[in-house]
């Protein structure tokens, strides 16, 4: 089945600077890439989502890239606000087949 | 307003004990999920139901039982409650073949003494 990795765990930037965690996933017949992003003692929630026939998708300062040869995909967030802090989730699947998340990256954003 | 609600929110009580957590959606989505949440912030599948009908069965323990009385709920019953059992689970819903955002409750925080 479908497994998802993601990298760092923790991540502290400067208020200002760039954030980019990177994700890679084993079934190459994964076309659906969501990321959530999850703040304290909240829910999950969509932040950006690109599809297998896109290598890029942009929106304001969060972008995500995606390289099915490498069946690796990445969020970068720039310029960088405290309100970005918060644990971010990678996932992967088929479309009609369920989400895989992966472990979380836990990004501090510090003034 | 709310698009995806659970209840409770909070849930405290002792090994042994069996409890249901109840969640509601309006979005008018065919699909609906229970997600584990661990201390370590991982977020596990459970089940999910399409249309009323079981589609993802993870390896859970058989003392939680999902049931789906229609497309808009799916309520979560825990049997012979554990200490291993304490987490958040959350609900989440999504259009299964449009999109597939999926939308997550609030969570309902357990915790087994």
């Amino acid at each position: 089945g479908e497994n998802v990795e993601q990298h760092p765990s923790t991540l502290s930037v400067q208020e200002g600077d760039s954030a980019v965690i990177k994700c890679t996933y084993s079934d190459s017949a994964s076309n659906y890439f969501p990321w959530y992003k999850q703040e304290l003692g909240k829910r999950p929630q969509l932040i950006i989502d690109i599809r297998s026939n896109v290598g890029e998708k942009k929106d304001q300062r969060i972008a995500v890239t995606l390289n099915k040869t490498a069946k690796h995909f990445s969020l970068h967030i720039t310029e960088t606000q405290p309100e970005d802090s918060a644990v971010y989730f990678c996932a992967a699947n088929r479309l009609t087949d369920k989400l895989i998340f992966g472990t979380g990256t836990r990004l501090q954003v510090f003034p | 307003d709310t698009a995806v609600s659970q209840t409770p929110k909070y849930l405290v009580t002792q090994m042994g004990n069996d409890k249901s957590i109840k969640c509601e959606q309006n979005l008018g989505h065919d699909t609906m999920y229970w997600y584990k949440q661990d201390s370590k912030k991982f977020l596990k599948i459970m089940f999910s139901y399409n249309n009323k009908e079981l589609i993802i069965n993870e390896t859970v323990p058989n003392r939680f039982s999902p049931k789906s009385p229609d497309k808009a709920h799916l309520n979560l019953h825990i049997n012979s409650l554990e200490l291993g059992d304490s987490a958040v689970y959350f609900c989440a819903s999504s259009h299964l073949n449009k999109g597939h955002e999926q939308y997550f409750g609030p969570g309902t925080r357990l915790t087994v003494t």
